[in-house]
């Protein structure tokens, strides 16, 4: 299935503990974001990868970790979730030309207590 | 800074044309986007512009002057299924997206 696929689909977290979003792409896209949307706010970077190996910070990284070992997976870990995390966070891909559109996954809710 | 701007929310009639405006301040410029968003689903592409001018896609057109910093986006022949959120985004110097918050978009019959 060509796409990008996220997991999970939502989530209740207890504010103090770990966890992965997983992003997984099969468009063999160079680029990867991760973004998360708030309510009357736009779409916010988090963190960014232009290539396998490579990772860059967004406009709203504290918190927030992210790996890319290969090209198709780039998972967002969060390492002590706080309740100003609740949102729900997108994954997007995309080549790297100027044109280039982004692609973006299902997205997660997350809910931190 | 730099700063999207788009109105909140817009309400239409099936069947007429809507225009969505979005007006920008980045640190540099390298393409206007615009993703329609419906309630609960991810964003999706709608249009690129990245000279002056506009750009038709079927019911949707896209307008973009650069020395303005100002997009258009053109609805025509109005449909229920076009009740959505429409998102601006300016690619900037970094060649990274910075979004606008979205407008609302309300179909009424």
């Amino acid at each position: 299935i060509a796409g990008i696929t996220q997991a999970p689909t939502s989530q209740i977290l207890a504010a103090g503990r770990r966890m992965t979003l997983r992003c997984t792409q099969d468009m063999r896209h160079n680029a990867m974001y991760w973004y998360r949307q708030d309510l009357g706010l736009g779409l916010r970077l988090i963190h960014y990868s232009n290539t396998a190996g490579t990772t860059g910070k967004g406009e709203v990284p504290d918190g927030y970790s992210v790996s890319r070992a290969n090209t198709d997976d780039f998972p967002l870990t969060l390492a002590s979730a706080v309740p100003s995390q609740t949102s729900v966070y997108f994954c997007a891909s995309s080549g790297t030309s100027g044109a280039d559109t982004q692609y973006f996954g299902p997205g997660t809710r997350l809910t931190v207590l | 800074g730099q700063n999207i701007d788009q109105p909140t929310e817009m309400t239409a009639t099936e069947g007429a044309i809507v225009q969505i405006n979005c007006t920008y301040q980045t640190s540099g410029f390298n393409g206007l986007f615009w993703y329609q968003q419906h309630a609960g689903e991810a964003p999706t592409f709608l249009s690129y512009n990245v000279l002056d001018g506009l750009e038709e896609k079927g019911r949707f057109s896209s307008f973009l002057s650069r020395s303005k910093g100002y997009s258009y986006l053109l609805l025509k022949e109005l449909q229920m299924k076009d009740s959505a959120s429409y998102l601006c985004a300016v690619r900037d110097s970094n060649y990274q997206l910075i979004w606008g918050a979205g407008t609302k978009l309300i179909i009424k019959p």
